[in-house]
């Protein structure tokens, strides 16, 4: 079966720390897609990045960056020189391509709270 | 820009009560879903659909139903509220087929049932 483990409930750091959200997932396939998200305050899931098995390459994106790890099933997300805008709630996810529906697993999400 | 709108964002109902939950989504995405999120399990899927008129079930369907009429539109029944749906309701809308295509989410809904 698929799953996705935040660890991390709740991260509290100060403004401009930086911040690694981590997450780890199991699944017995070979192809697969793992997204993370952002849910602000508002409520709205916000899409950040989709990453495919095949491509473990990191990527940054402004102050943001990811790490994927195979080896590990670990596509942890490192918030460099936290603001007080990034404090929301995100989410890993897993999907499987090849199943309709039942293919995005959500991880239970990481609170995190930056602070002035 | 994927716009995806939910009827109400805060609903406040009696059990008992038959329920219903709108989503609308302006892209002409094939795939619709729903989701509950409740604290410390994520999201967990309700029911999803890939076309119109056709639904399956995801991970908790017990207590609910959906509606797809329209390509744009679908709903979210709650046929008998009952205190243990107290949740916020996430819509969801997605293109085509495979797994790349990220899900575009609405605002959500925050149903209590008293």
């Amino acid at each position: 079966a698929q799953k996705v483990t935040q660890a991390q409930t709740e991260i509290s750091v100060v403004e401009k720390e930086d911040v690694t959200l981590d997450c780890v997932y199991e699944t017995r396939d070979t192809t697969y897609y793992l997204f993370w998200y952002k849910q602000p305050p508002s409520g709205e899931l916000v899409f950040l990045i989709r990453r495919n098995s095949f491509d473990e390459q990191n990527e940054i994106s402004g102050r943001y960056s990811w790490n994927f790890q195979k080896s590990t099933s670990s596509f942890n997300f490192t918030i460099t020189a936290s603001q007080v805008v990034d404090s929301a709630v995100y989410f890993c996810a897993l999907r499987d391509p090849w199943d309709y529906g039942q293919n995005f697993v959500f991880g239970p999400g990481t609170r995190l709270s930056v602070l002035p | 820009d994927v716009k995806v709108t939910q009827s109400s964002r805060y609903l406040v109902k009696r059990t008992g009560e038959k329920v219903f939950l709108e989503c609308v989504q302006d892209m002409d995405h094939e795939n619709m879903f729903w989701y509950r999120q409740d604290p410390g399990l994520g999201l967990r899927l309700i029911y999803f659909s890939y076309d119109v008129k056709m639904k399956e079930k995801g991970d908790i369907p017990e207590g609910y139903s959906v509606s797809r009429e329209k390509k744009e539109r679908f709903s979210l029944i709650l046929e008998s509220a009952s205190t243990n749906q107290t949740s916020m309701y996430l819509c969801a809308s997605s293109r085509g087929s495979g797994g790349l295509n990220e899900q575009f989410f609405g605002p959500g809904t925050r149903l209590t049932v008293l």
